[in-house]
């Protein structure tokens, strides 16, 4: 059964620092990999999707790594900002033979930036 | 932009009521997925929707839930007989193409509290 860890699962950062988001899942059988951020009560919004094929996708400050025979997946984010400061979900998407294959969350990284 | 719109935000029930939530996914996408954030924990996946039938389901989505698209524009999830650990999160999301590849867009969420 798939299981996605995420460390740290707190992480405190100053105004500025790059930073690094760690995942991890257990079957390397997934089609593809996305990373999310959810803000207190709110919904998740979508940052960047991996395809297994893929090593890498960037959206602005932030860069996404997928090394799927290790099971692994970092989040770079460049210059932290205050406005970074949510929660980082990590999900991948099983390999599901003709169906859809649900997405498998991690428990997430909070993030706080401070001023 | 185009979103996956949810309502109501937030529900309060009585243990063993009928609720509906309802979700307008993005208007040309195809694949209708529902999931549950329990408080401090994991989102997770309830069941996938296409072509008017259930694709997938997770072990949650017992015989007390069930998913409708009901016309063009809603696609509902009911359970039938809440029960207090039915409380958590709702999300609905959507997805546009046949390939596994595609990112799901997340509404908002319900709130859902059973009493």
């Amino acid at each position: 059964k798939q299981e996605v860890t995420q460390i740290p699962a707190a992480l405190s950062v100053p105004e500025g620092e790059n930073l690094v988001l760690n995942c991890s899942f257990t079957d390397s059988a997934i089609y593809n990999l996305q990373w999310f951020r959810q803000d207190p009560g709110k919904g998740l919004t979508s940052l960047l999707l991996i395809q297994s094929s893929q090593r890498e996708q960037t959206s602005g400050r932030l860069n996404a790594s997928l090394d799927k025979s290790s099971g692994r997946s970092t989040l770079y984010i460049a210059a932290s900002q205050p406005g970074d400061s949510a929660t980082y979900l990590c999900a991948v998407r099983e390999w599901a033979g003709g169906s859809q294959g649900n997405l498998i969350f991690g428990k997430g990284t909070k993030l706080s930036v401070k001023p | 932009e185009p979103e996956v719109t949810q309502t109501p935000s937030h529900q309060v029930t009585q243990m063993g009521q009928e609720v509906i939530l309802r979700c307008v996914p993005i208007s040309n996408h195809l694949y209708f997925y529902w999931y549950r954030q329990i408080l401090g924990q994991k989102v997770e996946f309830l069941v996938s929707f296409y072509n008017n039938e259930i694709s997938e389901k997770s072990e949650i989505f017992d015989d007390q839930f069930s998913v409708e698209r009901p016309d063009g524009s809603n696609f509902t999830l009911k359970i039938r007989s809440t029960k207090l650990e039915d409380s958590a999160m709702y999300f609905c999301a959507s997805s546009e193409a046949l390939a596994h590849g595609e990112t799901q867009y997340f509404g908002p969420g319900t709130r859902l509290l059973v009493l």
